[in-house]
């Protein structure tokens, strides 16, 4: 069974610095990967979706990379700002039903 | 841009009460999924359906149920809530190999 993890939990940056985030996942036979953000006491909404085939997407300050064969996937945010801080969570959608896998999330908090 | 509508952003239901919570999309997208999210349990998913009346089972279907009679409209239903649902519920919707669309929750509680 396909397992996501994010770590760390938790990250808190100051204002201006990139920021790091990181998805693991253990079986690499994955149809697409997909970013969220999260703000407290809301839906999910979606941020870039990467396909099995491809190796980065870009939207923005926000990128996120793939490398299917270490299971792994990382989303860049660049030049941090408070109106980012949220939850991110990655999803990993393995079959052809399409349901996904979702990671626990990362709570980021961007001080000014 | 996908807009995903859930009739009511917070809910108090009495246990025993038979409660339907409401989605509609409005981009024509054939997949439609009922998630429940909890602190520590993260997103599990509960139902969806790949297509009008039809409906597969997720992770936790056990005391509830949906209807999809219309491509635009998801419904969950809970037969007979329970504390132990007491959750946030999200309803999702995407075309195949499209970016998966959220609502943004509605909050149940069961007293």
């Amino acid at each position: 069974k396909q397992e996501v993890t994010q770590i760390p939990a938790a990250l808190s940056v100051p204002e201006g610095e990139n920021l790091v985030l990181n998805c693991s996942f253990t079986d690499s036979a994955i149809y697409n990967l997909q970013w969220f953000r999260q703000d407290p006491g809301k839906g999910l909404t979606s941020l870039l979706l990467i396909q099995s085939s491809q190796r980065e997407q870009t939207s923005g300050r926000l990128n996120a990379s793939l490398d299917k064969s270490s299971g792994r996937s990382t989303l860049y945010i660049a030049a941090s700002q408070p109106g980012d801080s949220a939850t991110y969570l990655c999803a990993v959608r393995n079959d052809s039903w399409g349901k996904l896998q979702f990671g626990a999330g990362t709570q980021v908090v961007v001080t000014p | 841009d996908v807009k995903v509508t859930q009739s009511s952003r917070y809910l108090v239901k009495r246990t025993g009460e038979k409660v339907f919570l409401e989605c509609v999309q409005d981009m024509d997208h054939e997949n439609m999924f009922w998630y429940r999210q909890d602190p520590g349990l993260g997103l599990r998913l509960i139902y969806f359906s790949y297509d009008v009346k039809m409906k597969e089972k997720g992770d936790i279907p056990e005391g509830y149920s949906v209807s999809r009679e219309k491509k635009e409209r998801f419904s969950l239903i809970l037969e007979s809530a329970s504390t132990n649902q007491t959750s946030m519920y999200l309803c999702a919707c995407r075309d195949p190999n499209s970016p998966l669309h959220f609502g943004n929750g509605t909050r149940l509680t069961v007293t």
